[in-house]
């Protein structure tokens, strides 16, 4: 496609939900970044695809986050038991090599009522 | 003492005036990235710099590698440049993103 896109756009959960937002990155993108920015400060790390290979995941706040890209292309950030705190925009960003220009989705903003 | 420091934090200018952000980091980096957010959350990568000087359009970066910062300068600036301008660099060895907390910029016409 064009840019990253993430679906969904935002998301509404209720607290113990399990959610799963995706990335689709640029085509041929093989570096892909998931952060999480909390209303008013700046995005922080949370994972890192290199093809299907997490080579990073010492972001994740803890072992209900969890992130996949099977087959080096489409991601899946799943969050299980979903809490108010988990409330931010979930962003991903793709390059095509690592240390080259980052590309980012428009992010899926998560509500955890 | 965060890794990475913008200021100002917020800046308001006028119409056409020559802007300056400023970012400074305490670690060894491979790469620093100039990015902006509009509202609503989509962000831009505007530059990658690993030394020297870029320049695109109206914007110009650049960084001091010895003395760990770099610049974000925009010329004649436009109420259409309004946005938040992050620093995040590459630390050396690394491939994560560390993310200075962003500069508000409001430009009015």
């Amino acid at each position: 496609g064009a840019g990253v896109s993430q679906s969904p756009r935002y998301k509404v959960a209720k607290r113990g939900q399990d959610v799963a937002l995706r990335c689709d990155p640029i085509s041929g993108h093989v570096s892909l970044f998931w952060y999480q920015q909390a209303l008013g400060q700046g995005p922080e790390f949370l994972t890192y695809f290199q093809n299907e290979a997490q080579l990073d995941k010492s972001g994740l706040p803890s072992d209900r986050f969890f992130a996949e890209r099977p087959e080096g292309s489409v991601s899946t950030l799943k969050i299980q038991r979903t809490q108010q705190e988990d409330s931010a925009v979930y962003l991903c960003a793709t390059a095509r090599e690592l240390n080259e220009k980052l590309f980012f989705g428009s992010g899926t903003q998560l509500s955890v009522l | 003492k965060n890794e990475v420091e913008q200021s100002p934090q917020n800046l308001t200018a006028q119409e056409g005036e020559f802007i300056t952000i400023n970012c400074s980091y305490s670690v060894g980096i491979s790469a620093l990235h100039w990015l902006q957010q509009h509202p609503g959350g989509g962000i831009v990568s505007l530059f990658m710099l690993s030394s020297g000087k870029k320049k695109h359009g109206r914007l110009i970066a650049t960084i001091n590698i010895q003395e760990k910062h770099s610049s974000l300068h925009i010329t004649a600036s436009h109420p259409r440049d309004s946005a938040v301008y992050i620093c995040a660099l590459h630390q050396g060895g690394s491939e994560k993103l560390v993310f200075g907390k962003g500069t508000k910029l409001t430009v009015n016409p």
